[in-house]
């Protein structure tokens, strides 16, 4: 199946700095990529979708000045989480919606481990 | 988006047939019913997806009625491998498959 991969699978970084994250579509093109983030024990909860091209949406409670995201390619969607703090400390997850004949599916990442200091 | 109701937990033992099942009342008539399994510190792994009837693929089945309200997995002998939490989401094909996750549920296998 398709492959979308994300970079770091892990980061720590120290309150008040930026971090970001890459997703990748590594065999397929993906017009549209969705954000997501999970705390632990808890399910996953959409931040944003991504839109190649165009402004991302974000989902309401999402600050999207803090959470800024890019998709400047049809591979490639990078999130980077402003200013951190300890309570962003989670792990996000990302995937790219695929779309071939009748066959719709999403595939996600492996996700990002971020961790604030 | 249609929200899904899914058990929070199940336990089950080693080869047994774990079924799964997933209430989705306000179902779409663009909604397609997908279930995803994850482990921890993973992304969702895709399992199976459907519209109407069953379908089956090399890991699991999926069965939804007619009314389309409801849908269930099955896991045919299951193993210890497969505890993990498995989510039911449905999406709108025409949206580009936004997908809301619900709370999963999390399946136990004992040895």
């Amino acid at each position: 199946g398709a492959v979308v991969s994300q970079h770091p699978s892990r980061v720590i970084c120290k309150s008040g700095t930026s971090v970001k994250i890459e997703c990748r579509s590594l065999d397929f093109q993906a017009t549209t990529m969705f954000w997501y983030r999970q705390f632990p024990k808890q399910s996953l909860m959409l931040m944003a979708t991504s839109n190649e091209g165009s402004k991302a949406t974000y989902e309401q409670g999402v600050e999207k000045d803090k959470f800024l995201i890019n998709h400047a390619s049809l591979t490639l969607s990078t999130l980077t989480v402003t200013s951190a703090h300890p309570e962003d400390s989670s792990f996000y997850i990302c995937s790219a919606f695929s779309r071939a004949g009748e066959s719709y599916e999403q595939y996600f990442g492996p996700g990002t481990r971020l961790t604030v200091t | 988006l249609a929200k899904t109701t899914q058990p929070i937990s199940m336990d089950s033992y080693e080869g047994q047939e774990v079924n799964i099942t997933c209430s989705h009342n306000n179902i779409a008539t663009n909604d397609y019913i997908t279930w995803y399994q994850q482990f921890p510190s993973q992304g969702p792994r895709f399992i199976i997806q459907g519209y109407k009837t069953k379908v089956t693929n090399e890991v699991a089945s999926l069965f939804i009625p007619a009314d389309r309200k409801s849908s269930t997995l099955s896991l045919p002998r299951v193993s210890l491998s497969d505890t993990a939490v498995y989510y039911c989401l449905v999406g709108d094909m025409d949206s580009s498959y936004k997908l809301i996750f619900g709370s999963g549920t999390r399946l136990l296998v004992r040895p």
